[in-house]
């Protein structure tokens, strides 16, 4: 089955550490997005990537970082910087990077701090 | 400010009546107009897109209309279930933005 894999599902971060959180998808989309969701509230977009090996700044980058060295995988980290990482992150591919592209999403990854 | 409101509260509905979210915005021109199904602990699941030029879209029992001269879209669910209750999130893409915004979701109940 074609789909989106986030990984790990639960995270914990201790202060000053970063984390990397998984997103693999095997849809053979061009383009991918990382996004944050805070109880009650929509998706908030930290960074895209329309094509291998180049991604933009969402509109909440600030604490994050991200590569896109293979087409099937956008890995997120969210490092030290970001001091309030606690939210369900959610990783999302379209067949390519235009307007009007349906976003398929993955189950995302809940990052707490201990 | 660029701003997407959805119903601000929770809507609760009976059984087989029909259910109506809203999804209002301001200082967009969006080309294109998303609906998604998101259930707790889940991604979204796309459900619909429609664009400027449409002024509605169906899909089974749903429904989703695009008035862009009153800058809002109405989701409308028919002969609603229990298995509908879920939060329905729009996304606004204007013309080659190459991302979505997201409005803050509608959560709809549907009671037996």
């Amino acid at each position: 089955d074609g789909g989106i894999t986030q990984s790990p599902k639960y995270l914990f971060r201790k202060e000053g550490q970063n984390v990397t959180l998984s997103c693999e998808q095997n849809l053979n989309h061009d383009a991918m997005y990382w996004y944050r969701q805070d109880p009650g509230q929509g998706l908030r977009l930290i960074y895209y990537s329309q094509i291998v090996n180049d991604f933009q700044k969402g509109d909440i980058a600030e604490g994050y970082s991200v590569s896109r060295e293979k087409k099937e995988s956008f890995p997120l980290t969210v490092t030290s910087a970001q001091k309030n990482p606690t939210a369900f992150y959610l990783c999302a591919s379209s067949v390519g990077g235009g307007s009007g592209q349906p976003q398929h999403f993955g189950d995302g990854t809940r990052l707490s701090i201990l | 400010s660029q701003k997407i409101e959805q119903n601000s509260e929770a809507l609760n509905i009976q059984e087989g009546k029909t259910a109506t979210l809203t999804c209002n915005y301001t200082n967009y021109s969006p080309a294109y107009l998303q609906w998604y199904r998101q259930d707790p602990g889940r991604g979204p699941v796309f459900l619909l897109l429609i664009r400027e030029n449409e002024k509605e879209k169906r899909k089974e029992r749903l429904k989703v209309t695009f008035d862009t001269t009153l800058k809002q879209s109405l989701f409308h669910v028919t002969a609603s279930q229990p298995a509908d209750s879920a939060t329905y999130l729009c996304a606004l893409d204007n013309t080659n933005a190459g991302k979505s915004t997201f409005g803050d979701g509608t959560t709809l109940t549907v009671k037996p």
